[in-house]
């Protein structure tokens, strides 16, 4: 049972253009999300994040929403550089803060130069 | 500083071998968690351990699975008798519970291979 879901595997975006990755969440109990970011032979690591009392969260060219009537929130990534060119996992807790991560199946974002 | 360190990063085996893997989590965190990663399911959580006790190991998936942390520094995930469907890459990852972000600190992984 996939209680946070990515359900693109994949996503192809023109450098300089906006990149927008999705989640899904199927338990209203979670409150507190995040993305990580993962390059290929090396350990996920901490992007953003956003609390269920928000429904935005900026960080430089990073920004997460949150809509928590649809259980939906979105990674936008502008503008896109090839360094962005990774795989991002979004993830969920419940009781804010708490350490136990839900992660999603991933999505492979490459950014063509 | 020194990130999550995992050991080995590859590991080829036979089925039926057991295989231990190894962390050593960043110093001064008190929770370790061990992940498995495969492209159907993602990220999945094995076990946690808060200052050295399991605390949750609802993710293991089968008696087969066992993991340990004897000391702060240190734990340990044993596979035995390994299968196929084992292989995949193993994380290792550790966080300060006192942290209100919840943000996890990953280590390389181990890539398992069970031929």
């Amino acid at each position: 049972d996939q209680q946070v879901k990515q359900n693109s595997p994949s996503l192809s975006v023109q450098e300089g253009r906006i990149s927008i990755l999705n989640c899904d969440y199927t338990n209203s109990m979670f409150d507190y999300f995040l993305w990580y970011k993962k390059y290929p032979a090396e350990g996920p690591t901490f992007l953003i994040s956003i609390s269920s009392i928000k429904d935005k969260n900026e960080d430089g060219r990073f920004t997460v929403f949150l809509n928590k009537s649809a259980k939906h929130l979105s990674l936008h990534i502008v503008p896109s550089q090839p360094g962005d060119s990774a795989v991002y996992f979004c993830a969920a807790s419940w009781n804010f803060g708490n350490e136990k991560l839900t992660f999603g199946t991933g999505t492979r974002l490459t950014i063509i130069p | 500083d020194a990130g999550v360190i995992q050991s080995p990063r590859h590991e080829v085996t036979e089925m039926g071998q057991e295989v231990t893997l190894r962390c050593k989590p960043i110093s001064g965190h008190n929770s370790l968690f061990w992940y498995r990663q495969t492209m159907m399911r993602g990220l999945e959580l094995l076990i946690y351990f808060n200052n050295n006790v399991p605390i949750d190991d609802s993710g293991m998936p089968e008696d087969r699975f066992s993991a340990k942390m004897p000391n702060a520094s240190f734990s340990t995930l044993k596979i035995q008798p390994s299968e196929p469907r084992d292989s995949a890459v193993y994380f290792c990852a550790s966080s300060w519970s006192g942290r209100i972000t919840g943000e996890l600190f990953f280590g390389e992984g181990s890539r398992l291979t069970v031929l």
